[in-house]
């Protein structure tokens, strides 16, 4: 059985950063890409990044790069999201997410709360 | 950026009807278009991929049609567990959502 189980987040001072984490079991997560999903408080989903299989490529939407940052960590079925100068309009539940075709398997979610 | 505009914003459905939800394009995306159901306080669910692909474990009342830049998602006979926000992605060109249309008990 596939799980996807999500730690950090909380509430955090504008500018300030934050690493969110991801541990994933019942596939093979060295073969897979990864992403971070994020929906605000009664809105819609935005995804926000992704990292090949390998971690040798990365992308982001354009609201976020320069301040967070995808990671893997393939020994340890780990991934994660270092947010960093946050704002408040990151307020934001964050969801990891398998990236095939569409976004099979998700984690629980982990809510990230800016204040200004 | 692939803009995604999903329609009506809201459906009101009554327990055993047909409901169709629809999803547009702004620009071709061939058929990489998944859909997805959220319930309040849970993660969305993959429905369909690949636009009409059913996802493992989904009901077969789950339907979904289109190519391009025309999409639809047909729920034949609407099951009380499947009022919901329903939302459409597209993943030809980075990774865009629609807005959500929200199915609610009439």
């Amino acid at each position: 059985e596939v799980h996807l189980v999500q730690s950090g987040g909380g509430l955090v001072q504008r500018g300030g950063s934050v690493r969110l984490s991801c541990v994933v079991s019942g596939f093979t997560f060295r073969r897979r890409w990864m992403s971070w999903v994020r929906q605000a408080p009664g809105k819609g989903l935005e995804w926000v990044a992704n990292i090949k299989e390998d971690g040798s490529a990365k992308y982001y939407v354009d609201s976020v790069k320069g301040r967070f940052i995808i990671s893997r960590d393939n020994a340890e079925n780990a991934l994660y999201l270092q947010m960093n100068n946050l704002r408040v309009e990151d307020t934001a539940v964050y969801y990891c997410a398998r990236d095939d075709a569409g976004f099979d398997y998700w984690g629980q979610g982990t809510l990230v709360t800016v204040s200004s | 950026e692939i803009v995604m505009t999903q329609s009506p914003a809201t459906l009101s459905v009554s327990p055993g009807e047909r409901a169709t939800l629809s999803c547009r394009a702004s620009e071709s995306v061939s058929r990489d278009l998944a859909w997805y159901q959220q319930k309040p306080g849970q993660p969305p669910r993959l429905l369909i991929s690949g636009a009409s692909a059913r996802a493992t474990g989904i009901p077969a009342r789950f339907s979904g049609s289109g190519s391009g830049t025309e999409f639809t998602l047909t729920i034949s006979s609407l099951q009380s567990e499947d009022f919901a926000v329903y939302y459409c992605q597209q993943y030809n060109n980075w990774k865009t959502f629609g807005q959500g249309t929200k199915v609610e008990i009439k």
